[in-house]
């Protein structure tokens, strides 16, 4: 079974400029998650959906971020415009659903890092 | 504040020696999970803990629910230097699935 395909898995642009991640679930996961992790530190929630719709975006910078996921299958975080403090892995992760504990599979990661 | 506290932040131990690792909420969940992640890979599921005092066993790695499930804790018999990581706790609260800050263990061979 193929696993959570993030990519890419680097990044560095100027603050200011825009950037986006893509993530692509594993097949017939309901649920999935954006997180962001700073180095050292536990994942941060972004944003949750479960198939196409939002359980959850309270710690999504609105003003700046934005995530989509359209037919409920492969997902994109954007970022515009980027600030320095936006440096971090932005993992993302995917799950079968509510009824299965939300044990999530995440993928490798990408690391941005703004200058 | 978070929702779930572990302890400690780090942790340094010789190869051989033992180590736990603690997880603490204040609020009761209905299953707790842990996790391994290593430099530069995501979070790795290691186990779920579903029922209150609950005990599960992965080969040296001890995992216990508390009878109230609103803690948990991770022990380790004879670290190695393979078990070095960032160990994260997490668990479901309102559908969203919620992870503490971890703890950095660090095996010196």
């Amino acid at each position: 079974e193929a696993g959570v395909a993030q990519s890419p898995r680097y990044k560095i642009i100027e603050k200011r400029q825009s950037v986006a991640f893509w993530c692509n679930p594993i097949s017939g996961h309901a649920t999935l998650y954006w997180y962001q992790q700073i180095l050292g530190q536990g994942p941060k929630l972004l944003i949750q959906f479960q198939n196409n719709g939002v359980v959850d975006d309270s710690q999504l910078p609105k003003d700046r971020f934005s995530a989509e996921r359209l037919k409920g299958v492969d997902s994109t975080l954007k970022i515009q415009p980027a600030k320095l403090e936006d440096s971090a892995v932005y993992l993302c992760a995917s799950s079968l659903g509510v009824s299965h504990r939300l044990e999530a599979f995440f993928g490798q990661g990408t690391r941005l890092t703004v200058v | 504040t978070q929702l779930l506290e572990q302890s400690p932040q780090f942790l340094s131990i010789q190869e051989g020696e033992n180590l736990t690792v603690y997880c603490n909420s204040s609020s009761v969940f209905s299953s707790l999970q842990w996790y391994r992640q290593e430099p530069g890979e995501g979070p790795v599921l290691l186990v779920t803990v579903v029922t209150g005092g609950e005990v599960k066993k992965l080969k040296r790695l001890t995992f216990q629910f508390g009878d109230a499930r609103k803690d948990s804790s991770l022990h380790i018999t004879a670290a190695q230097p393979g078990d070095t990581g960032l160990y994260l706790c997490a668990g479901p609260n309102d559908y969203k699935l919620s992870f503490g800050a971890g703890t950095t263990v660090t095996v010196r061979a």
